[in-house]
């Protein structure tokens, strides 16, 4: 597709039950990013791929995230027994090159709000 | 750690005013500087960038200075129109392969006519 593509756009769900988050990066663009926007917390890094690999995880708030990339292209982001701190709204991006150092341009999805009642 | 600050918002201004956002920042080494904007029911978009010290990034009428005496990287433009209205962060990307980038809190702008 033309952009980064997220799905759900939207997802209200339970405490306790897991939820998966679906990124479709830009073709050909081998780093890809996850972030959680919170209201009044702005941007937080969660994970990032390079390709299949992750070599940054340190953004992941505990280990009831998780986050996997297959065939260098989409990535899915699953939080299990998903608590109401969970709720936010879960941003992906990527880009062409290994890192932002320099160019900076991530290219954002429009992301999945997240709403844990 | 990388960190950015960003002035406390929300912002309010009438159309032809002056627009001033300051951002400052926490890196080591020579990060590199960026405005990211995020329009209503739009995903962030790069507005404007700046590499090294001194730089001054511009786009669409706004602009920035890369001010590491400061650490600073201040938005700016002239005169602002309602189409402005919109979500301002500031980020910074720290060097190597893996690099990242760390945002601003992000603050919201609102432009009336």
């Amino acid at each position: 597709g033309a952009g980064v593509s997220q799905s759900p756009s939207n997802k209200v769900t339970e405490k306790g039950k897991d939820v998966e988050l679906r990124c479709d990066p830009i073709s050909g663009h081998t780093a890809l990013y996850w972030y959680r926007q919170s209201l009044g917390q702005g941007l937080e890094f969660l994970i990032y791929f390079q390709g299949n690999s992750a070599p940054d995880k340190s953004g992941l708030p505990s280990d009831r995230f998780s986050a996997e990339r297959t065939g260098g292209s989409v990535s899915t982001l699953t939080i299990q027994r998903t608590q109401q701190e969970d709720s936010a709204v879960y941003l992906c991006a990527s880009s062409k090159a290994p890192g932002v150092a320099g160019t900076g341009e991530l290219f954002f999805g429009e992301g999945s709000r997240l709403t844990v009642l | 750690g990388d960190s950015v600050t960003q002035m406390e918002g929300p912002v309010t201004l009438s159309e032809e005013a002056f627009l001033t956002i300051n951002c400052t920042y926490t890196a080591t080494g020579y990060p590199s500087l960026f405005w990211y904007v995020q329009y209503p029911g739009e995903g962030l978009q790069l507005l404007l960038k700046a590499t090294k010290a001194d730089d001054k990034g511009s786009n669409k009428g706004f602009e920035a200075t890369y001010r590491k005496e400061t650490t600073s990287f201040h938005l700016e433009k002239g005169s602002v129109q309602v189409s402005d209205s919109a979500v301002y962060f500031c980020a910074l990307s720290s060097t190597g392969a893996n690099s990242k980038l760390t945002f601003g809190k992000g603050i919201t702008l609102s432009v009336r006519p």
